[in-house]
């Protein structure tokens, strides 16, 4: 998975409380995103990041919030997590290819489950 | 907003077939288009890209062609095996210089022997 960790893997938190997910690269990308996927609405960007502190709003924001304070960490965090954001959360990061083009490369994915 | 459309869920096709996967795209036009694989529990993998003013882009068995004035990618995998079986993604970049995709919904190949 291209230098890309996700912690945790699986999670399981009960409505209301916070959780934070991170995503660790060791590619040194510029770029790095956070996506969520459900059935029936594929990837939909939820929060991304263009360099360190740099962050912008995707699709799917609203109940969310990241920091990138390293180039290689980039943190999810769910203030008060609600069962509507149970999900599969995939990190990706890129960069400017020789080609001119931006190629994301994903992480293994974190399992959340919101009771 | 952008809307990506791949117009079909699910794709079943024999073995040494082709297989061809339709990704359509409205509102505005793509300075890019990208093709990637997911299989089940795992993130996405990037297989192939094509430039507006490219016509086909080809990569082993792959094949990808854009259709700027269909608003339309096709993709192709020749000779299809059983390991192809996949959820296939496209995803439309607007050339801006922040890397940001939008992704269709994808459409499941099933590849039976």
């Amino acid at each position: 998975d291209a230098g890309i960790t996700q912690s945790p893997r699986h999670k399981v938190t009960e409505t209301g409380t916070p959780v934070t997910l991170r995503c660790h690269q060791t590619e040194n990308h510029r770029y790095m995103y956070w996506y969520r996927q459900d059935p029936g609405h594929g990837l939909r960007l939820i929060h991304y990041s263009y360099g360190v502190k740099d962050t912008d709003k995707g699709e799917v924001s609203d109940g969310y919030s990241v920091s990138r304070s390293k180039t290689e960490d980039f943190l999810l965090t769910l203030e008060s997590a609600t069962s509507s954001q149970t999900s599969v959360y995939f990190c990706a990061i890129s960069d400017l290819g020789g080609a001119g083009t931006y190629e994301q490369y994903f992480g293994p994915g974190t399992r959340l489950t919101v009771t | 907003s952008q809307k990506i459309e791949q117009n079909s869920e699910a794709l079943n096709i024999q073995e040494g077939k082709t297989a061809t996967l339709t990704c359509n795209y409205t509102n505005y036009s793509p300075a890019y288009l990208q093709w990637y694989r997911q299989d089940p529990g795992r993130g996405p993998v990037f297989l192939l890209l094509i430039r507006e003013n490219e016509k086909e882009k080809r990569k082993e068995r792959l094949k990808v062609t854009f259709d700027t004035t269909l608003k339309q990618s096709l993709f192709h995998i020749t000779a299809s095996q059983p390991a192809d079986s996949a959820t296939y993604l496209c995803a439309l970049d607007r050339g801006s210089t922040l890397g940001r995709l939008y992704f269709g919904r994808g459409t499941q190949l099933t590849v039976w022997p």
